[in-house]
């Protein structure tokens, strides 16, 4: 298994571009979520998804839209990129419940300038 | 903002020494779960307690929650060159998972 696969790894972005940040699972996991990660501030969740057609918000949602049209992939996209968004975005993935070990992708680190 | 917050923000120890960390919380949770993110890299996962459970082992690992203090420790025994990292703590709640800012480990050869 790939595991939880993420592209592109590095991206450079001008203020009001678009973009979407590309992930993929290949362990038929049901949860999959979208966080950022700011120097000195840990992880902050963005959107997640509970299944195919099922996303719901995080903790900053603002500048984002997700879609899961299938169990495998789950794309973010930045609408109008603003430098407040550069960051590094993590994709994670796990089987259902909040019991179950959740995985990480590598990371894309994004630069809007 | 952040659920978890962990103390100290940097440790650096010697190799063969003991690391503890701690995870302090604000609001109940489902679980608790520790992670290690080398420089540069994605997040592993290290160990999940429960919250009816009090302390989990695995390996070199012990982890430790108190849901009355709202505190989890991580104890890393015999500590190695290869455990430096940053070690986060992520509260559950359902599916919203919050993670703290971590702490920064450093083990010296």
């Amino acid at each position: 298994n790939a595991g939880v696969t993420q592209t592109p790894k590095f991206q450079v972005l001008k203020t009001g571009q678009s973009m979407t940040l590309q992930c993929a699972q290949d362990m038929n996991h049901e949860y999959m979520s979208w966080y950022r990660q700011d120097p000195g501030m840990g992880l902050r969740l963005i959107h997640y998804s509970v299944g195919a057609g099922i996303t719901d918000q995080g903790e900053v949602p603002n500048g984002y839209n997700v879609s899961r049209s299938t169990t495998e992939d789950f794309p973010l996209r930045l609408l109008s990129a603003a430098p407040s968004q550069t960051s590094v975005y993590f994709c994670a993935s796990r089987a259902g419940t909040y019991t179950d070990t959740q995985y990480f992708g590598p990371g894309t680190r994004l630069t809007v300038l | 903002s952040q659920q978890g917050e962990e103390d100290p923000q940097a440790l650096s120890i010697q190799e063969g020494e003991n690391a503890t960390m701690n995870c302090s919380y604000k609001t109940s949770i489902n679980n608790l779960q520790w992670y290690r993110q080398n420089s540069g890299r994605g997040l592993v996962h290290l160990i999940l307690i429960r919250s009816n459970e009090r302390e989990k082992h695995s390996g070199r690992l012990r982890v430790t929650l108190d849901t009355s203090k709202k505190s989890s420790s991580l104890l890393i025994t015999a500590s190695r060159a290869a455990d430096t990292a940053s070690y986060f703590c992520a509260t559950d709640r359902t599916n919203d998972m919050r993670f703290g800012a971590g702490t920064r480990l450093t083990v010296k050869p």
